[in-house]
């Protein structure tokens, strides 16, 4: 398995405070992703970075905001969370970006606003 | 954005038969298209992809096909097993080769 490391796994957390999730990779990949996996929805993208400090925004960035200070860390950041941000957040991984190569998936994070 | 749309949503099938997910895309300058299986409480990994030069790609009971023409791909599985059952994805590359949509994934049952 590729060395993509989630956390945490499960959380829940109340609905206006602010929640960090973390993604650790050790097979230093260029670029890596942020996705949530609803019913119905399938894989939506949240954010994306192509490099250190690089980043941009996916198909459902509203209410999330991500840094990569690292090549190996990406985090992924929920300013004041909310119900619908309930969901499974999936991050990944690839070495020449996922329109061209393999992407690699963590395990996910199981997150519940309450 | 790329606009990928696959079908069926859920498809069971018994032991041993064929199953087919079909997916179409819009962005005619797509050249990349990987198919992912999702089991349960994992993440997606991939089983298989296609490039824009080739028409069909095979690894053992998995086959890939494309058709750039009508902007549509599809995952053959035969001989099934229980194994297979999971969820399956689709998925197309848009804004250049960075970033992928994926199609809203197929549940497939393998039936004993």
């Amino acid at each position: 398995d590729a060395g993509i490391t989630q956390s945490p796994r499960h959380k829940v957390t109340e609905t206006g405070t602010p929640v960090t999730l973390r993604c650790h990779q050790t097979e230093n990949h260029r670029y890596m992703y942020w996705y949530r996996q609803d019913p119905g929805h399938g894989l939506r993208l949240i954010h994306y970075s192509y490099g250190v400090k690089d980043t941009d925004k996916g198909e459902v960035s509203d209410g999330y905001s991500v840094s990569r200070s690292k090549t190996e860390d990406f985090l992924l950041t929920l300013e004041s969370a909310t119900s619908s941000q309930t969901s499974v957040y999936f991050c990944a991984i690839s070495e020449a970006g996922s329109g061209d190569t393999e992407a690699f998936f963590g395990q996910g994070t199981r997150l519940t606003v309450v | 954005g790329e606009n990928v749309e696959q079908h069926p949503s859920t498809l069971s099938v018994q032991e041993g038969d064929s199953a087919v997910i079909k997916c179409t895309y819009s962005d005619s300058a797509s050249n990349y298209f990987p198919w992912y299986k999702q089991e349960l409480g994992k993440g997606p990994q991939l089983i298989i992809d296609i490039r824009s030069n080739v028409g069909e790609k095979k690894d053992q009971r998995i086959a890939v096909t494309l058709n750039k023409t009508a902007k549509h791909f599809s995952l053959h599985i035969t001989e099934t097993q229980p194994e297979d059952s999971a969820v399956y994805f689709c998925a197309a590359p848009y804004g250049g080769y960075q970033k992928v949509t994926f199609g809203i994934g197929t549940k497939l049952q393998v039936i004993p």
